[in-house]
This record gives C-alpha cells, structure tokens and sequence, in this order.
C-alpha cells in the first residue's frame, strides 16, 4: 500500500466549478500535511498546510480528519490558472522527508 | 521565485554514464533534500543532507550518492545510470532541521533523459 494515495484523475471541470480532491496517508503518526500545486514542467509549490481544524485560503479550504487519515482540497469558483497537478504531501515519520501522492491532474475548461 | 537554483537543467546521457546534478540551497538555509520525480508520479525522496552529512535516505540504490559544501550547496550523483533514472531530479531546501521541519522550497530541477 502506498503511503500517500490520492486519485490521479484526470479532473475537467468548467470554469467556475467547484472541484474537491481526496487523499488518503497510511501513517498515523505523521506529523503535518500540505497540498502542493506542480504546473507542467515545473517543480511543486507549496499550496496550503492543512490543519486538523480545517484551513481557508481564499477560494482554497483543505480539510484534515486524523481518525479517518484523510485529507481533502476544496476550490471553489475555479478559475482557468487553477489547471494544475495537485499533490498531496504528508511529513513522514522517522527519516526528514516529504511523502508525495502521484497527484491529482485538474484541467479547467472555459 | 524560491531562491533555490539548479544545473543543468537539462541533461541526456546513454546507459552505463554517471552525472552529477547541482544544487544551490537558498540563503540562509542548511538543509538540502533531493527528490526523483518520474512520469505521471509524485517525487519520491532520495535523501538529505545536513551539515555536510547524509541526514535520511529513500528507497535508492548506492548509485545515488551525495555531497552537501560548506556553504550548504549539494550535488547529487549517479553512477551506471540505467533507463529508469530518466526523470525530474527536484532539489529543496529548508531552512532548519528539527523533528518538525516542514517548509521545503523547491528548485525547477534538473529533466535528467537516459537513452
């Protein structure tokens, strides 16, 4: 089992949409969570952290349930620059390393 | 821009080759982890190095070794390289290293092709 799993998609969604994307971490020990956004050919940029009381960024929430070892990015009125790869990351236990999903692939349509 | 650099950005080698990949970490920051990225996959972690040592290590054969220099750049080698290596090689820096440390910055990279 992977230790970060995310639906890879692709997601193709109107413009003005909301999209929600899931994520899943087999570790219950992990320390902190983060939605990274990586473009085509680029490297990933830090999104959001996630917190367990939920965070708002915008038209970005990302949801953390620690019991369930789940993790959720919603956006909404989703804008055609929100096309991106959408990574879910959790801080791994043990040796110093983000632990990266395969990504979740929007596509917004205009 | 997140300050961190890479060279070169892009290198194609043939089978059997070693490269040598560069890092320079942003100012003020000491941690330096490197991180292979494939087609269609998530980067996956090849190590870390801190204070001139090798601070963690992925899933990666001996082949992939490292350096980190006083002034907290890295370079990431790979001898005998194989078809598989062909990847993004990512490079972040961090600007602490306790338990807890979150914040990676990450360079463009390096678009590594094996032939």
């Amino acid at each position: 089992r992977k230790e970060v799993e995310q639906d890879p998609g692709p997601f193709n969604v109107p413009e003005g949409a909301t999209v929600a994307f899931n994520c899943t971490y087999s570790n219950s020990a992990s320390q902190s969570f983060f939605w990274y956004r990586q473009d085509c050919r680029k490297e990933p940029k830090l999104l959001m952290s996630v917190y367990s009381s939920g965070n708002e960024d915008g038209r970005f929430t990302a949801q953390l349930n620690r019991a369930s070892q789940y993790i959720s990015l919603l956006i909404r009125d989703s804008k055609l620059s929100d096309s991106a790869t959408y990574l879910c990351v959790v801080w791994g236990q043990g040796a110093q390393k983000l632990v990266f999903g395969q990504g979740t692939r929007l596509t917004i349509n205009p | 821009e997140t300050g961190v650099t890479q060279s070169p950005t892009h290198l194609i080698k043939t089978r059997g080759q070693q490269v040598t990949l560069r890092c320079s970490s942003q100012s003020g920051h000491n941690t330096v982890s490197w991180y292979q990225q494939a087609l269609g996959q998530g980067p996956q972690f090849i190590f870390q190095y801190y204070r001139e040592e090798e601070n963690g290590r992925g899933n990666f054969p001996p082949r992939f070794s490292g350096l980190q220099f006083p002034n907290y750049s890295s370079e990431l080698n790979v001898n005998a390289l194989e078809l598989d290596d062909s990847a993004l090689y990512l490079c972040a820096s961090s600007p602490i290293r306790d338990r807890f440390i979150r914040m990676q910055y990450f360079g463009p990279g390096t678009r590594l092709t094996v032939l």
